[in-house]
């Protein structure tokens, strides 16, 4: 079956320009996780969707940071006013949320801004 | 101290040989454990998960856990170049929905 999907797979911005990344999570998957990495380093929990339950925003590093989820299913993550800082890998996962929690990784998008 | 750590590297081993790497949590309750792999430029894959103490196998992998200790462990048998990657240790939480804390990763190279 299809994998998690994010689009655009790259995307370069100017500095203090609004962007808008994707992310489908594979069909019946109730969780979905958004993460950045950056170059070289770990995954930075951002935010946590969970069906209709509230989203663990613990993670976002600014309130220029946003992300929702339409009806349990696909997930925008805007980053308003970007910051050359803000430039890194963001990834998606979603889970079916049993045991094993297995996460299965969309293939990122490339976020760069000048 | 992070909540899942993990040493950096690069680990470098010969083809052929055992590669050992480490992963220490913080959160005494943490319940299930996961290896990820990862790819230069590529997504985390899941290699393996364990939630009991002891050993768990799967093919060349052993994941090894010490709930006391607060410490999981991957060992690689037989290395090869193809197993150079990053390997990521995650970690589920003992909170309400049981969040998912991912280490930096440990960077194996397998030298032919």
């Amino acid at each position: 079956g299809a994998g998690v999907s994010q689009s655009p797979s790259n995307k370069v911005t100017e500095k203090g320009k609004d962007v808008e990344l994707r992310c489908d999570p594979i069909s019946g998957h109730t969780a979905l996780y958004w993460y950045r990495q950056s170059l070289g380093q770990g995954l930075e929990f951002l935010i946590y969707f969970q069906g209709n339950s509230a989203p663990d925003k613990s993670g976002l590093p600014s309130d220029r940071f946003s992300a929702e989820r339409t009806g349990g299913s696909v997930s925008t993550l805007t980053i308003q006013r970007t910051q050359q800082e803000d430039s890194a890998v963001y990834l998606c996962a979603s889970s079916l949320r049993r045991e094993p929690d297995t996460q299965y990784f969309g293939p990122g998008t490339r976020l760069t801004v000048l | 101290q992070k909540e899942v750590e993990q040493n950096s590297g690069p680990l470098s081993v010969p083809e052929g040989a055992i590669a050992s790497l480490n992963c220490t949590y913080s959160d005494r309750g943490s319940q299930s454990f996961f290896w990820y792999r990862q790819y230069s430029g590529k997504s985390p894959e899941l290699i393996m998960f364990i939630y009991s103490n002891g050993d768990k196998e799967d093919g060349r992998f052993t994941a090894q856990l010490n709930k006391a200790s607060q410490y999981v462990s991957l060992l690689i048998r037989d290395s090869q170049p193809s197993d150079s990657a990053t390997y990521l240790c995650a970690v589920s939480n003992s909170g309400g929905y049981q969040k998912v804390t991912f280490g930096t990763g440990t960077k194996l190279q397998v030298i032919p």
